[in-house]
């Protein structure tokens, strides 16, 4: 599995929505992941099997599933939201990560 | 409440050996698979492999495998990456995380705790 995410950063404004895509190159990819990670941190968990928000996530995340596109959109974003985002999938034990989006302040 | 621990940051000459380490707490150890991701400086995550405590079932990302060795004792609730002879290019922060139980709401393919890293610097 090969994961294409895009776009590799973007700039945008408080209360701007954010869209984020990742395509799998596989068709059967349903157990799609998203994080946030932060300079010097770890990640952190905010969407699993391409929809589901983790617990303690603010619903201002969402995530899509369309074949074998998802989508990662942020509502109004807030200043605690610039950040990289990944993606990530899961074939035969292994995690594959997307490469990454930078959301930078505008 | 869970916590995954990481031992602290370590500089180390090409060659020499290491291990670094995470401590598990607030779940049981054995049930859940945990791994080890790489980040390079400046650049993206890495999964580098998994091990389920339970009965030691160890997996590796092919460009890692042969390059470290994934351990866990359940005695002390920790899982280790072991390197036999350190590279330049080993130099990196190294996360460990944790999987999920797979149940009928949730597939458990994706990391939800991680620990807080560990940096690797590996120099002359």
């Amino acid at each position: 599995i090969h994961l294409t995410q895009s776009p590799s950063s973007l700039s945008a404004s408080v209360g701007d929505r954010v869209t984020i895509t990742c395509r799998a190159s596989q068709a059967d990819a349903t157990a799609l992941a998203w994080y946030q990670q932060k300079p010097g941190k770890a990640p952190r968990l905010l969407i699993y099997d391409a929809s589901n928000l983790e617990s303690g996530v603010s619903s201002r995340f969402s995530g899509r599933a369309s074949g074998t596109l998802f989508t990662l959109s942020i509502n109004s974003l807030q200043p605690e939201d610039f950040a990289t985002y990944y993606c990530q999938d899961f074939s035969n034990y292994a995690l594959i990560f997307g490469g990454g989006t930078k959301v930078e302040m505008k | 409440e869970v916590q995954l621990v990481q031992s602290g940051a370590v500089v180390k000459k090409p060659g020499e050996s290491l291990k670094i380490s995470c401590q598990v707490s607030g779940y049981i150890f054995r049930n859940h698979w945990i791994g080890w991701v790489r980040q390079v400086p400046g650049k993206g995550l890495e999964w580098m492999g998994i091990i389920f405590p339970g009965d030691s079932d160890t997996r590796y990302n092919e460009s890692f495998k042969g390059q470290v060795t994934i351990s866990a004792d359940k005695s002390i609730s920790t899982a280790f990456l072991h390197w036999g002879s350190l590279r330049a290019s080993d130099t990196a922060m190294y996360f460990c995380a944790r999987r999920p139980l797979t149940t009928d709401k949730r597939t458990g393919r994706e990391f939800d705790f991680w620990g807080q890293g560990t940096l690797v610097t590996v120099s002359a």
